[in-house]
């Protein structure tokens, strides 16, 4: 069965870095994009973009396009976001999603940032 | 970017009883292969979400058949015939027809 397990929990201070991993199971790993979706407490869903694992190809949300990046490791079947320059408002559960229609979710990895 | 815009219920929903769940995009979420990328996602507080419905209305794997999605280019519906008790949480509409993909606020299920 496809599965999508996350990195654990992080705290992280103002300005560092943070790198959230989501590695796959249950089918082939190249076939599917990955989606990165974050939830800010409270608050509702947010794209942050998404990477082929085909050509590594990616698209990032505009807002975040300075401040992600995101890669795979085919040979692991893991797809990873690094989150750079940190602030508080970052602070939320970051998901991996498999695309073909968003079915298959890691359990989500909570980044706190806070000084 | 396409903004998406989902009605909040108006009350609490009765065990049993119908609910819908309105959503409008702000430009056609038809791609260029022909099929219209709205998606309904279900969230319960402290999971994941989970796919209810894609390409407007296509019930995913496992989901019951008391979901129902319908709609085209910019106005959308998700609908439960009967609601259950496992229901309760937060419904969000997503478009994927083009980059940046983007949520609805979401929408609260209450049961009365």
């Amino acid at each position: 069965q496809v599965q999508l397990v996350q990195s654990g929990a992080e705290v992280k201070k103002p300005g560092a870095s943070v790198k959230v991993s989501c590695k796959a199971s249950g089918y082939t790993f190249y076939t599917y994009g990955i989606s990165w979706v974050r939830q800010a407490p409270g608050q509702g869903l947010e794209w942050l973009g998404r990477i082929s694992p085909y050509n590594g190809k990616t698209n990032y949300a505009q807002r975040f396009q300075d401040r992600v990046t995101m890669t795979t490791d085919t040979s692991t079947s893991t797809a990873y976001m690094e989150l750079r320059s940190l602030r508080s408002d970052d602070t939320a559960v970051y998901y991996c999603t498999r695309e073909g229609n968003l079915g298959y979710w890691g359990q989500g990895t909570q980044v706190t940032v806070s000084s | 970017d396409i903004v998406m815009t989902q009605t909040a219920l108006s009350s609490p929903v009765t065990l049993g009883q119908p609910a819908s769940i309105s959503c409008r995009s702000s430009q056609s979420l038809v791609f260029s292969d022909g099929d219209t990328y709205l998606t309904w996602l279900h969230q319960r507080p402290g999971q994941p979400p989970r796919l209810l419905i894609y390409k407007t209305s296509n019930r995913f794997s496992g989901v019951p058949d008391r979901f129902s999605g319908s709609g085209a280019g910019t106005e959308f519906t998700l609908k439960i015939s009967r609601v259950e008790a496992e229901d309760v949480g937060f419904y969000y509409c997503m478009q994927a027809a083009e980059f940046p993909y983007t949520f609805g606020q979401g929408t609260k299920l209450e049961i009365k």
